[in-house]
């Protein structure tokens, strides 16, 4: 089992340049979501996925774009690189159900993105 | 405003002696509270939870505390070893809010 998958691990770009970072999943996990950490903070939710077809917004999700087309895939688009979206970024997906408790998450190891 | 905190941003403790992480809470909603531990280049990965109807939760070497009353958790590792040199993050959801609301980090460093 490869668990959650990213791709790729590090990237550097330019300003206003764009690029997607992939996540895939070979867990069947309906619940999929895009992280950002950064120094000193915790990990903040840009955008997640209930399912496929139905994509939601976190907590900093302006330039950032996604889209949930299997179960499997759920990529993160930056439409217009900047400095303030140098971050690592990790994809989590879950066997999340409302009746099911504590949302556990499975996290991928993460993308390292500098924007110069 | 930080619903979760951890104020701690490193500890260090001996090999074979308790380390005791803390966490506090604002938001009394919370249902669910988690622990997760990151290595250097990797993804953080789930160690133990508790739901706020318990006050303590105990796995192997790992025991998580809830202190409703106080809105405070804390992780005893019990005994500490080299392996255990890692980011501890505690977070938190609602029941209806299924979104991890995530503190910090405490660099935990195990001393031989």
């Amino acid at each position: 089992n490869a668990g959650v998958t990213q791709t790729p691990k590090f990237q550097v770009l330019k300003t206003g340049q764009s690029m997607t970072l992939q996540c895939a999943q070979d867990m069947n996990h309906e619940y999929m979501s895009w992280y950002r950490q950064d120094p000193g903070m915790g990990l903040r939710l840009i955008h997640y996925s209930v399912g496929a077809g139905i994509t939601d917004q976190g907590e900093v999700p302006n330039g950032y774009n996604v889209s949930r087309s299997t179960t499997e895939d759920f990529p993160l688009r930056l439409l217009s690189a900047a400095p303030s979206q140098t971050s690592v970024y990790f994809c989590a997906s879950s066997y999340w159900r409302l009746t099911s408790g504590a949302n556990v998450l499975t996290f991928g190891a993460g993308s390292r993105l500098t924007v110069l | 405003d930080q619903q979760v905190k951890q104020n701690s941003p490193s500890l260090s403790v001996q090999e074979g002696r308790i380390s005791i992480l803390n966490c506090d809470y604002t938001n009394s909603m919370f249902d669910y509270f988690l622990w997760y531990k990151k290595y250097p280049a990797e993804g953080p990965t789930f160690l133990i939870s508790i739901s706020s109807i318990k006050d303590k939760n105990e796995d192997g070497r790992f025991t998580v505390f809830l202190n409703k009353s106080a809105k405070h958790l804390s992780l005893h590792i019990v005994p500490s070893q080299p392996g255990d040199s890692a980011v501890y993050f505690c977070a938190a959801s609602g029941d209806s809010n299924y979104q991890l609301i995530w503190g910090a980090g405490t660099k935990l460093i195990i001393k031989p």
